[in-house]
């Protein structure tokens, strides 16, 4: 298993324009996340689905940022219009959320996506 | 709500040193907390949680809820503990972590 794949691994862009980050979870897990890396906030959670539904998403910034994933296997961040301060790694992580042993719940973090926006 | 509090951003110990890298919680409930690291340009990784109780790559952890404190401990610093180690915190039958700002640790040759 690749495990949680994320494309682009780099992303550079000029302000104003639209960015769409996307994930690809383990295959049989349930459970999907999208964080924020940054050197000021750290580690920052901005939206969770559980079976695709968006469970939590009061970390998402601002109305610029929205997420969907239209079926088990992807899931999409998108920034529109992006700006200088979206600058970070962005994350994607999934779990399976039911009790299976030690590793249930366990989040498996993808390589993240490394975006500048200039 | 649940918050972890990392207060040192970058630790750098020589090698064969001892190293603690500390974290505080606030929350009400029974909380779980994890330790997870990143060694460079690879994933955030789950290094160890408390209720395993076990010691992964010579680290270990005890969670203290009188002083709400799970620090991280190694008795003997390798050149491959340098990476950045991010505490977190879950609420039982809640699957969302709440992750501290993270530690830098350089280990010295």
């Amino acid at each position: 298993d690749a495990g949680v794949i994320q494309s682009p691994r780099h992303e550079v862009t000029e302000m104003g324009q639209e960015v769409t980050l996307r994930c690809k979870p383990i295959s049989g897990h349930n459970s999907l996340f999208w964080y924020r890396q940054t050197m000021m906030r750290g580690l920052e959670l901005l939206i969770y689905f559980n079976n695709n539904v968006p469970i939590d998403d009061s970390g998402m910034p601002e109305d610029r940022f929205s997420a969907k994933m239209p079926n088990a296997s992807f899931s999409t961040l998108k920034i529109q219009p992006s700006e200088p301060r979206d600058s970070a790694v962005y994350f994607c992580a999934s779990s399976l959320d039911s009790y299976s042993g030690p590793s249930s719940y366990e989040q498996y973090f993808g390589p993240g996506t490394r975006l500048t926006v200039t | 709500a649940q918050r972890v509090t990392q207060p040192e951003k970058l630790l750098s110990v020589f090698k064969g040193a001892p190293v603690e890298l500390k974290c505080n919680y606030s929350y009400s409930g029974s909380p779980e907390l994890f330790w997870y690291v990143q060694y460079s340009r690879q994933r955030l990784q789950l290094l160890l949680r408390h209720i395993s109780r076990e010691s992964i790559k010579g680290f270990t952890a005890d969670l203290n809820k009188g002083e709400t404190s799970f620090h991280l401990k190694k008795p003997f610093a390798q050149e491959e503990d340098s990476a950045m180690y991010y505490c977190a915190i879950r609420s039982y039958g809640n699957n969302r972590l709440a992750f501290g700002k993270g530690n830098q640790v350089v280990v010295i040759p």
